[in-house]
């Protein structure tokens, strides 16, 4: 099985500052056949289901604002809040779907400083 | 709108049964692959099942195979999960998952509870 390793598991910012997570695969994601990681990005407030933010490692989801940024290739892969907001209150999770099983990293909760 | 509704979940004894259904609705259901997803009280995300958009390709995690049982119904726009022999740690928030085929999970469903406890 592929494990997906996210850090830190949790954080804490400044509203208007940068977060940053990140996540490592214990074996490549990336099908050279089309050049696609196959990595997506969710985000889960409490008591909701997770939403989608990225998919194919940096592809923004329809109506996910510009402040959400995915980045990384092979096994090391970056989600980025340029700017944080008192909505980006969450926990992320970071999942691979090269293949099954179909795994998560273990969640990195995003808190305000 | 992209909607699915779980149903079937709640307390039931270890080594008893259930059945869950996940009903689709907002989208052409058979273009599809479906997954089971679940989360434990507190805890993280993960992975239970996958089915095709046809149903002919199926797999299933470690932690349940040999005792869950994915099916899918494309002319009643219908996800199942038959969950037999059931232990304390398969309580969990069961979540229904829409994928874009060969590619993610991009919508989820509001889950539906199941508490395994006697």
């Amino acid at each position: 099985d592929i494990v997906m390793t996210q850090s830190p598991d949790s954080l804490a910012v400044s509203l208007g500052e940068r977060a940053t997570i990140n996540c490592k695969s214990s074996q490549s994601i990336l099908y050279t056949s089309n050049n696609k990681n196959y990595l997506a990005w969710y985000q889960q407030k409490p008591r909701q289901p997770p939403k989608l933010l990225i998919y194919w490692a940096s592809t923004r989801e329809s109506g996910v604002p510009d402040r959400f940024t995915g980045s990384g290739s092979g096994t090391d892969f970056t989600l980025t809040i340029s700017s944080l907001q008192a909505e980006d209150v969450a926990v992320y999770y970071c999942h691979q779907y090269y293949i099954t099983p179909h795994t998560f990293g273990q969640g990195t909760k995003l808190e305000i400083k | 709108q992209v909607q699915m509704v779980e149903s079937g979940g709640g307390l039931v004894n270890p080594g008893g049964s259930l059945r869950l259904s996940c009903a689709g609705s907002g989208f052409i259901f058979s273009d599809y692959y479906m997954s089971w997803i679940r989360q434990a009280p507190g805890k993280g995300l993960e992975w239970v099942s996958y089915i095709s958009s046809s149903g002919s390709t199926i797999y299933y995690a470690d932690s349940v195979r040999g005792r869950f049982t994915i099916s899918r119904d494309n002319a009643k726009n219908s996800l199942h999960l038959q969950m037999n022999s059931l232990r304390a740690d398969d309580t969990a928030v069961y979540y229904c998952a829409r994928g874009v085929p060969a590619a993610m999970v991009d919508y989820w469903g509001q889950g539906t509870l199941v508490s395994v406890s006697s």
